[in-house]
């Protein structure tokens, strides 16, 4: 079984400052890992994912996310945050078994940019 | 590439009444995954679907049900409506196989039971 953890529901933050969004994951065996955008009545956009090689990935937008086995995390970061990167933000984890490839979500962090 | 289309955009259903939901993925992704958001949750794997055959599911009842053509169009139907079934159904698709873990989502269809 896996299990993704969002540990905040709602992150307000003021533009052009920097932004952590936390992700924590359970699983008893080896995962992929994503980030998914949810704009106001949209669907899922990947942001971004880790599969393997360098635990440092980077979107096209600005956003990395950096995968720690030890700490089992995946934070999402943004140096500089811009209004239109309001929207909510869910983690989600994939096992590697082939077959079993469904998304588990974590409950969603909801990103509010305060000009 | 098109994209990955839902319809309806919006449904209202009557308790226990049945509804279908319907999908279409793009050219070649021959794999295809329903998901249910509740509102301020995050989504939840219902079922996926590969050459027309169910080969995963979570953990939902079998009034939840699905059915894949050969065109890469896929239902979702739902029978028995309860009030808690109100959500956003989301598909996603993706080629077999695709070590890239390329997931395309539509914008859904939400459905409020009533």
């Amino acid at each position: 079984a896996q299990s993704v953890t969002q540990l905040d529901s709602q992150v307000p933050v003021f533009e052009e400052a920097p932004v952590e969004l936390r992700c924590n994951y359970s699983s008893s065996v080896s995962v992929y890992l994503f980030w998914y955008v949810q704009y106001p009545n949209q669907g899922l956009q990947l942001l971004l994912k880790y599969l393997s090689g360098s635990t440092l990935v980077e979107s096209i937008n600005g956003f990395e996310a950096e995968f720690n086995k030890s700490q089992t995390s995946f934070h999402l970061r943004k140096p500089s945050v811009h209004i239109s990167d309001t929207a909510e933000y869910f983690c989600a984890v994939s096992s590697v078994w082939f077959g079993n490839e469904k998304l588990t979500f974590g409950t969603g962090t909801r990103l509010t940019i305060i000009p | 590439e098109t994209g990955v289309t839902q319809s309806p955009t919006h449904l209202i259903k009557t308790r226990g009444q049945q509804v279908t939901l319907r999908c279409s993925s793009q050219s070649g992704h021959n794999t295809v995954s329903w998901y249910q958001q509740a509102l301020g949750q995050g989504p939840q794997f219902i079922f996926q679907y590969y050459r027309e055959e169910e080969n995963g599911r979570g953990n939902f009842p079998p009034r939840f049900s699905g059915l894949q053509f050969p065109n890469y169009s896929s239902e979702l139907n739902v029978n028995a409506l309860e009030l808690d079934d109100s959500a956003l159904y989301l598909c996603a698709s993706r080629p077999y196989r695709d070590t890239n873990y390329g997931y395309t989502f539509g914008s859904g269809t939400r459905l409020t039971v009533v």
